[in-house]
């Protein structure tokens, strides 16, 4: 089967840095995928990591380790539009995702 | 980009009857596609991969017979929800990518659908 594991809530203040972490277990893993939805929206693609390392995409970045099963995103300058919730995705055989339970952001002022 | 658009963005309708939701990819062409469920303050779970011109392929614990998927051309999947009960009404997601095995994902904007 696969799992994923993600902390169900994090909240900082604007300009913060903050790093969601995701651990998983999962069977013929491709990459892991992360997704930022918004209430009553769609997931939207953030990253993609297939290989271990650091990926960056202007404020947020994720990283990957495939030895530890690992891998984060990183949001950094919080700003209030970055309150979402945020999704990491194991990626599979067929281009099957299977999702983590989601991180709540909540940014303050 | 790749868009991908869902009809209707949200319906609601009386318990036993059937509801259809399109999944449009607008700009691309799409083998495959796949369809989520996701309950309030919940993840997405997958129910089914759908593949055009072949039978889609269900998620354990998914009835097929309830929800019924059809993918007739590369642009092109729907969902029935057959004989809807209030157990039903969540929010449907569907997605697709442009093909290669490793190609990222593009979602549908939702389809919200409440059963009375």
């Amino acid at each position: 089967g696969q799992s994923l594991e993600q902390p169900s809530e994090v909240t900082a203040v604007e300009g913060a840095i903050v790093q969601i972490n995701c651990t998983y277990q999962t069977s013929g893993f491709y990459g892991l995928s992360w997704y930022q939805q918004h209430d009553g929206g769609a997931p939207t693609f953030l990253s993609y990591n297939a290989l271990d390392g650091l990926e960056e995409t202007g404020r947020f970045s994720s990283f990957l380790s495939r030895s530890d099963s690992y891998g984060y995103l990183l949001l950094q300058e919080l700003q209030m539009k970055d309150s979402a919730s945020y999704f990491c995705a194991s990626k599979a055989a067929g281009n099957k995702l299977t999702f983590g339970g989601g991180t709540r952001v909540l940014v303050k002022p | 980009g790749a868009v991908v658009s869902q009809h209707p963005s949200w319906v609601i309708c009386k318990s036993g009857t059937s509801v259809k939701i399109e999944c449009r990819s607008l700009d691309f062409q799409a083998t495959t596609m796949f369809w989520y469920r996701q309950f309030p303050k919940q993840s997405l779970m997958l129910m089914a991969t759908s593949n055009e011109g072949s039978k889609a392929t269900y998620e354990q614990g998914v009835e097929k017979d309830k929800f019924l998927i059809n993918h007739a051309s590369l642009t092109l999947s729907t969902l029935t929800v057959t004989s809807a009960h209030p157990e039903d009404s969540s929010f449907y997601i569907c997605s697709a990518g442009r093909g290669a095995s490793t190609d990222t994902q593009y979602f549908g904007p939702g389809t919200r659908l409440t059963v009375l």
